[in-house]
Order: C-alpha cells, then sequence, then structure tokens
C-alpha cells in the first residue's frame, strides 16, 4: 500500500461542475502539497496546507490532520483546469523529503 | 525571473555513456531535490540537498550521483545510464525544505538506449 494515495485515478467532468479530488496518506506529515502538471509536462505548485484551509481563485484546499486526509476542490472548472492534479507529503519541516501520489488526471469538457 | 531551470530538456543516449543533467535556481533556496517521473510510479525522489555539500538519498538513488559545490547548481550525473533509467527527470528548490513551496524545473526527457 502506497504511503499517499489518490483517488480517483482519472476524472472526467462537463465545464462548470464541481470538482473533488481527494489524497489519503499513512504518514506523519509535516505538510502536505498540491501540485498541478499540464499536459507539456511542467510541474506548478499549487498550495502547501499544514492544517485548515486555502483558497487561491477557483481552487480549495483543505486538511484534516486527525483523519490523514486532503482534498482539492475546483469550483466552476473550465477545460484549461484539464491537467494531473498531485499531492505529496512532506515528511519533515526540515528535510526536503517528499512522497508523491500517483496523481488524478482531470479532464474538463466544454 | 525567479526560476529553476533543467539542461537539456530532451536527451537519446546510449548505454554506459556517462552523462549531466545540469539544475540552477535564482531563489537563493536552501533545498534542492531530483526527481524522476514513470508512468503508474509518479514522481520518485532520487536525492536531495540540504545546503552546498550536503546531500541525502531519496527513494531510487542507485545509478545517480549528485555534488552540491553551489547553493545554486545541483547536477544530476549518471556514471553509467542504463535503459531503465529512461525517464522523465525534474530537479525542485525550495527555501526551507518541505514545509515549504516547491519550485519544480521543466523537466528532462531521457532516453537511454
Amino acid at each position: 500500500k502506497n504511503e499517499v494515495e489518490q483517488s480517483p485515478q482519472n476524472l472526467t467532468a462537463q465545464e462548470g461542475e464541481f470538482i473533488t479530488i481527494n489524497c489519503s496518506y499513512s504518514v506523519g506529515i509535516s505538510a502536505l502539497h498540491w501540485l498541478q502538471q499540464h499536459p507539456g509536462g511542467g510541474i506548478v505548485s499549487l498550495f502547501m496546507l499544514s492544517s485548515g484551509k486555502k483558497k487561491h481563485g477557483r481552487l480549495i484546499a483543505t486538511i484534516n490532520i486527525q483523519e490523514k486526509h486532503s482534498s482539492l476542490h475546483i469550483t466552476a472548472s473550465h477545460p484549461r483546469d484539464s491537467a494531473v492534479y498531485i499531492c505529496a507529503a512532506s515528511l519533515s519541516y526540515n528535510t526536503d523529503k517528499l512522497i508523491f501520489g500517483t496523481g488524478t488526471r482531470l479532464q474538463v469538457f466544454p | 525571473e525567479a526560476q529553476v531551470t533543467q539542461n537539456p530538456r530532451y536527451l537519446i543516449t546510449v548505454t554506459g555513456k556517462k552523462l549531466t543533467v545540469t539544475c540552477s535556481q535564482n531563489m537563493n533556496h536552501e533545498y534542492m531535490s531530483w526527481y524522476r517521473q514513470d508512468p503508474g510510479l509518479g514522481l520518485r525522489q532520487i536525492y536531495y540537498s540540504m545546503n552546498v555539500e550536503v546531500t541525502d538519498k531519496g527513494d531510487v538513488p542507485e545509478g545517480y550521483k549528485v555534488s552540491r559545490k553551489e547553493k545554486r547548481n545541483f547536477p544530476l550525473i549518471l556514471e553509467s545510464p542504463s535503459p531503465n533509467q529512461t525517464s522523465l527527470y525534474f530537479c525542485a528548490s525550495s527555501l526551507l525544505g518541505g514545509g515549504e513551496t516547491q519550485y519544480f524545473g521543466p523537466g528532462t526527457r531521457l532516453l537511454v538506449l
């Protein structure tokens, strides 16, 4: 069993739909990252969370430390949101040790 | 512009021919890492560095070497590449490690024949 699990693996949606991607982890963490990888391959950091909730535009990330679970929500989805979304667990603040989920491939159709 | 650069972006080589992939960041970050990404396996950490001359193994270090002689540079060396090292490689940096925002390079696609 992977230490960081994402679901679903693949997700298709119609433009405008509300989308949720889930990430569960089995290790103690100092922070949880959400990354976006576009079809061209580049990876961009969306959020870094250690507690609570963060919002940036139409994207919202939440984390429940007790349940070891994080979610990424996209409101009013758009075709340009089509990408692979990856969560990564940081095991400690003062190392660079990250464990990655295998990603969720999202396709949003017009 | 704050960025992480990698070179080359694409590389085709043959088994056993030593190669180096360069990584440089202009943000004065302490931490730098190398990852490989393979279908179905996701991103896996190869090596990371917490400062100049301080490096440590990640999850898949076999067949790779790194060095951190300057803060801005963190080259990845494949002394004797093999076909199972065909992959997409990413360099990343952060100010103070895993609890900070990660900045990724554009990736290097390597094919070892």
